[in-house]
């Protein structure tokens, strides 16, 4: 089964701390997603991978870079967390975009709560 | 407008009803995903489709690419499927994934 986990479920955090959320990936996917999901909004792209060290900013990058050292890795970080980007997040990975058979898969998601 | 819309967004069902939820989106597509999300975040790949029809189990899915619509089907509905329910179409103009705002079912037993 491919997995896809995430450093921590739940994160409490203060208001200009620098946070790090990790995603591993263990199914050699090439690309790698990082997403927040807010109630009303449904899930918003904040930044993409298609490959290592090469990223693209999704619907909603601001506030927000991501790092991708190694294939199986994809970090995603608040430079200085803002009570605005307390959400769910949630990353994902998927094989190939083109292929027919594409299908992205999801880690459980962490719970960022800045105060 | 948002270029995927889910209805109902909130559905209430009774044990073992047929449930219908719809998908209508406004992008050129080369794929549809159905995703369920339960309590506690984790989200599930139910179907992907790109044209007629899915079965699987007591859900099926349908899509029509003329018209830009796909429905989730459940049969004999079950409290356990109680969950959030995602219609994504693969076609934004970076190749993502773009997102529906969910369909919240709750089936009481």
């Amino acid at each position: 089964d491919v997995k896809v986990t995430q450093s921590s479920r739940y994160l409490v955090k203060r208001t200009g701390e620098k946070v790090f959320l990790e995603c591993v990936q263990d199914m050699d996917h090439e690309n790698m997603f990082w997403y927040r999901q807010d109630p009303g909004l449904g899930l918003r792209l904040i930044y993409f991978s298609y490959d290592v060290k090469m990223k693209e900013k999704g619907d909603i990058p601001e506030g927000y870079s991501v790092s991708r050292e190694k294939k199986e890795r994809f970090s995603l970080i608040l430079e200085s967390a803002s009570t605005n980007q307390t959400s769910m997040y949630l990353c994902a990975s998927s094989s190939d975009m083109i292929r027919e058979t594409y299908e992205q898969y999801f880690g459980p998601g962490t719970r960022l709560t800045v105060t | 407008k948002n270029e995927v819309e889910q209805s109902p967004q909130n559905l209430t069902a009774q044990e073992g009803e047929f449930i219908t939820i719809n998908c209508s989106y406004s992008v050129g597509i080369s794929a549809l995903h159905w995703l369920q999300q339960h309590p506690g975040g984790g989200i599930v790949s139910l179907f992907m489709l790109s044209s007629g029809k899915k079965k699987h189990g007591r859900l099926i899915a349908t899509i029509n690419i003329q018209e830009k619509h796909s429905s989730l089907h459940i049969t004999a509905s079950h409290p356990r499927d109680s969950a959030v329910y995602i219609c994504a179409v693969l076609g934004g103009s970076q190749g993502n994934l773009i997102f529906g705002k969910g369909t919240k079912l709750s089936v009481k037993p």
